[in-house]
């Protein structure tokens, strides 16, 4: 079974400029999240999506910060524009509707903003 | 709000030695609680749970019991591998929020 997919794997940018990332979840899993993990911190939940629409974004910064999950299947998170306290990595996990606690992660992407 | 708390690391441990990672956690009522693991290179992946009191999650030697009355979900295993080094992260949802909350992640390193 193919695991959650995230690209890219590392990503550096200058302040102020725009980043994307995309993550193909588990073929099935109708329940998406986009997490962002500070270096020393677990994973703090941005977004959650089931099937295209949004569920839970009240920890999203969305003065810079957007996601879209179009057809319920792939998603992107967008960053624009990006300040250097946006260094993390970023990981994308997802489920099956109603077992939120088993979460497949993805690898991730790694930000540096310089 | 709910949040977790894990010792901070590294541990670093020789092979067959004894690990103990302590998480203790603050929630409204009876969450359920999680340690996933993140092994170098790799997504996080769920190692156990345990959803009431006194359950005890297991799996690959590792054991962790739901302690109620000290708010506490302890990871233990009996005889670390090299393989067992990576990062351990103890979890919690509350039914009602339907949110993982995370602890900082405790990193694990077992020297041969």
């Amino acid at each position: 079974e193919a695991g959650v997919a995230q690209s890219p794997r590392y990503k550096i940018i200058e302040k102020r400029q725009s980043v994307a990332f995309w993550c193909n979840p588990i073929s099935g899993h109708a329940t998406l999240y986009w997490y962002q993990q500070i270096l020393g911190q677990g994973p703090k939940l941005l977004i959650q999506f089931q099937n295209n629409g949004v569920v839970d974004d009240s920890q999203l910064p969305k003065d810079r910060f957007s996601a879209e999950r179009l057809k319920g299947v792939d998603s992107t998170l967008k960053i624009q524009p990006a300040k250097l306290e946006d260094s993390a990595v970023y990981l994308c996990a997802s489920s099956f509707v109603g077992v939120t606690y088993e979460q497949y992660f993805g690898p991730g992407t790694r930000l540096t903003v310089t | 709000g709910d949040s977790v708390t894990q010792m901070e690391g590294p541990v670093t441990l020789s092979e067959e030695a004894f690990l103990t990672i302590n998480c203790t956690y603050t929630a409204t009522g009876y969450p359920s609680l999680f340690w996933y693991v993140q092994y170098p290179g790799e997504g996080l992946q769920l190692l156990l749970k345990a959803t009431k009191a006194d359950d005890k999650g297991s799996n690959k030697g590792f054991e962790a019991t739901y302690r109620k009355e000290t708010t506490s979900f302890h990871l233990e295993k009996g005889s670390v591998q090299v393989s067992d080094s990576a990062v351990y992260f103890c979890a919690l949802i509350w039914a009602a929020g339907n949110k993982l909350t995370f602890g900082g992640g405790t990193r694990v390193l077992v020297k041969p």
